[in-house]
């Protein structure tokens, strides 16, 4: 147990639909990062939150938006799905600053497939 | 923006030592660092580099050449558990701290 949780594991929906990824990032950790990897594809960053507020966006499509809570639990919300939009999601989380040193620490990932 | 190349593929038999290459542009980055994920699980922390040469962990070590914009991560007594997919990143000085993968190397560890 790497310490991030995220949930669920699987997510099976048709195209249209809207879902929503969650994560709680480790105990201490502010920073929480969502990325997206496509089959046989690398990890692309989606967006970044830091005790709440937004640090930083990627390639994130406007379909997409997350937020941060009190709590720092995130989630990531994926709204009128495409078949394209089928893929592993995963959140790490980050004491800021040791991103690079301590790297992130990632959840196990959602798995979501629209058909 | 930044963009890391590695090689697709590497083949290695279980006891020998492979090296796996990871070239990059960037216009600013603090360090490298190296991830190691199996199929279909969480990428793992491996390594930093935040200054040129070599950093050493166990059988992992990880090299970082800034005036060659180049780095590898080199694995020693190769074991089939080491069979994964391996991703260079950067974290760029643009703001927040967030992390570039490269396109990942997915490593064969074969008897």
């Amino acid at each position: 147990d790497s310490g991030v949780t995220q949930t669920p594991k699987h997510l099976i929906t048709a195209t249209g639909q809207r879902v929503t990824l969650r994560c709680s990032p480790r105990s201490g950790d502010l920073s929480v990062y969502w990325y997206q990897q496509s089959l046989d594809q690398g990890l692309q960053f989606l967006i970044q939150y830091y005790n709440g507020e937004e640090r930083a966006k990627g390639n994130i499509l406007e379909r997409f938006s997350a937020q941060q809570f009190p709590d720092l639990h995130s989630e990531l919300n994926l709204s009128s799905l495409e078949l394209g939009d089928s893929a592993l999601y995963f959140c790490a989380s980050s004491v800021a600053g040791t991103a690079g040193v301590r790297g992130y620490t990632f959840g196990s990932g959602t798995r979501l497939t629209v058909v | 923006g930044q963009s890391l190349e590695q090689p697709s593929e590497v083949t290695a038999v279980e006891g020998a030592i492979v090296q796996i290459n990871c070239t990059y542009q960037t216009s600013g980055f603090y360090g490298l660092s190296w991830y190691q994920q199996h199929d279909g699980g969480a990428p793992t922390f491996l390594s930093y580099n935040a200054l040129d040469g070599l950093e050493e962990t166990g059988r992992f070590s990880s090299f970082l050449s800034r005036s060659d914009s180049y780095g590898y991560l080199l694995l020693q007594e190769l074991q089939m558990k080491d069979s994964a997919s391996y991703f260079c990143a950067v974290q760029g000085t643009g703001g927040g701290n967030k992390l570039t993968f490269g396109t990942g190397t997915q490593l064969k560890v074969e008897l």
